[in-house]
Order: structure tokens, then sequence, then C-alpha cells
């Protein structure tokens, strides 16, 4: 069974430019999840999605958006990018319902310069 | 909201026993979680626990205390490969599927 994965693995942008991030969850799996990670917050939880609806969200300002399509696929977009969105963006997937294990992807390691 | 508590960094010698503490106080609670995290590396699942009392997973086990507000985990015959970040997470009562995560705990083991 092929794991979560997600694209791109490293990218690179500058200020003020926007960058759309993609995640693919282990197949049958209906909730993603999507975290950023930095060496001075640790995990942080941007938002949740199931079935294509948003359920959760963290407090992270309206440059942070995602979606989720009919697949499960689900994306995540942060326009006009800060150097403080330098980070690894962790896509994580379940089953949904009350399943207890959240199975992460590699990450997207995003540099803003 | 959350806020979750653990040590820092952790040093310890091959084949010996660590224990990692996590307290935490939440407006809802609806588990605790442990995941483990290998430099460059995405979170791998280690142990959940909702109810109080120790889960037993081979080397590793966590405890629970819900009054407390306190989990640890015991990683025991410790190995080099266990050098790594540990996660505590808790799930809130009413965000079931939103997980927050403590700093992490850096184990490092020395031969």
């Amino acid at each position: 069974k092929a794991g979560v994965t997600q694209t791109p693995r490293y990218l690179i942008k500058t200020r003020g430019q926007q960058v759309t991030l993609s995640c693919s969850p282990i197949s049958g799996h209906r909730s993603v999840s999507w975290y950023q990670q930095t060496p001075g917050q640790g995990l942080q939880f941007l938002f949740e999605y199931f079935s294509e609806t948003q359920r959760n969200k963290g407090n992270f300002p309206g440059r942070f958006s995602g979606r989720q399509f009919s697949n499960s696929r689900s994306e995540m977009n942060v326009s006009t990018l800060e150097l403080g969105d330098s980070a690894l963006y962790l896509c994580a997937s379940s089953l949904g319902g009350r399943a207890n294990e959240q199975f992460f992807g590699p990450g997207t390691r995003l540099t803003v310069l | 909201g959350q806020n979750i508590d653990q040590p820092t960094e952790m040093t310890a010698t091959e084949g010996a026993i660590v224990q990692i503490n996590c307290t935490y106080q939440t407006s809802g609670f609806n588990g605790l979680f442990w995941y483990q995290q290998h430099a460059g590396e995405a979170p791998t699942f280690l142990s959940y626990n909702v109810l109080d009392g120790l889960e037993e997973k081979g080397r590793f086990s966590s405890f629970l205390s819900r009054s407390k507000g306190y989990s640890y985990l015991l990683l025991k015959e410790l190995q080099m490969k266990d050098s790594a970040s540990y996660l505590c997470a808790v799930r809130g009562l009413y965000n079931d599927y939103k997980l927050s995560f403590g700093a992490g705990t850096t184990v490092t083991v020395r031969a």
C-alpha cells in the first residue's frame, strides 16, 4: 500500500510570491491534515479536511488556505509569501471517523528568500 | 487551547532506559499520541493513550494519567537508531481530528 505522497519535496520562492503544495493520502483515507514545522515553533496545525470539507483550522493568517478534491487529494496554498513561511510543510492522512493514527508524508521543504 | 510541555533534550547510553515526560493542559481531552521523528524525515506513530494506564508495545511503553495531565514514553534497551525527536501530541475533545504537538524531545543515544 503506497504511503502519503507530497509534491514537490523542495521549493524555493521569493517574498511576495505564492505557492501551492500537493498531498495525496493513502488510498481509502478521507481525512487530510496539514502542519507547519519550524525549529522554533515545532509542529503547528494548519487545517484538516474530510470529504472535501474543512473541519478544523489552526491559528494561521488567511494567506494560508487549502482544499480537498473528491479523490481526497489535497492542496494548500500560501499567498504573498513571507520569510517566516520558510518551513517543512507536512501532510498527514487518516481514515477519519475516530481513527487514531495519522500517517505523515515526507513533507515539502519551502524556502522563502 | 492546548499547552504541552516536554523536555528539550535527553541523552542516554546504548542499552539503557529513558523516560520522556509530557505534561499538558487542555480545554478538552480525547487522546494522547507519541510520534518519533528522525532528522529530515516525517513523524511516525508510536503510541496512543486515551484511558489511564500503561500501553506496552515492544521496547516502547506509554503511560497516561488524565487527572494529572501527564504522560510518559519509556524507551527500553536503547539502540543507536532510537536517536530521534519524540513528539507528544494531544487531541482535543471538540476538535477531534486536530492534534496539538509539543516542541519535541531530542534523544541522543551514545555508545
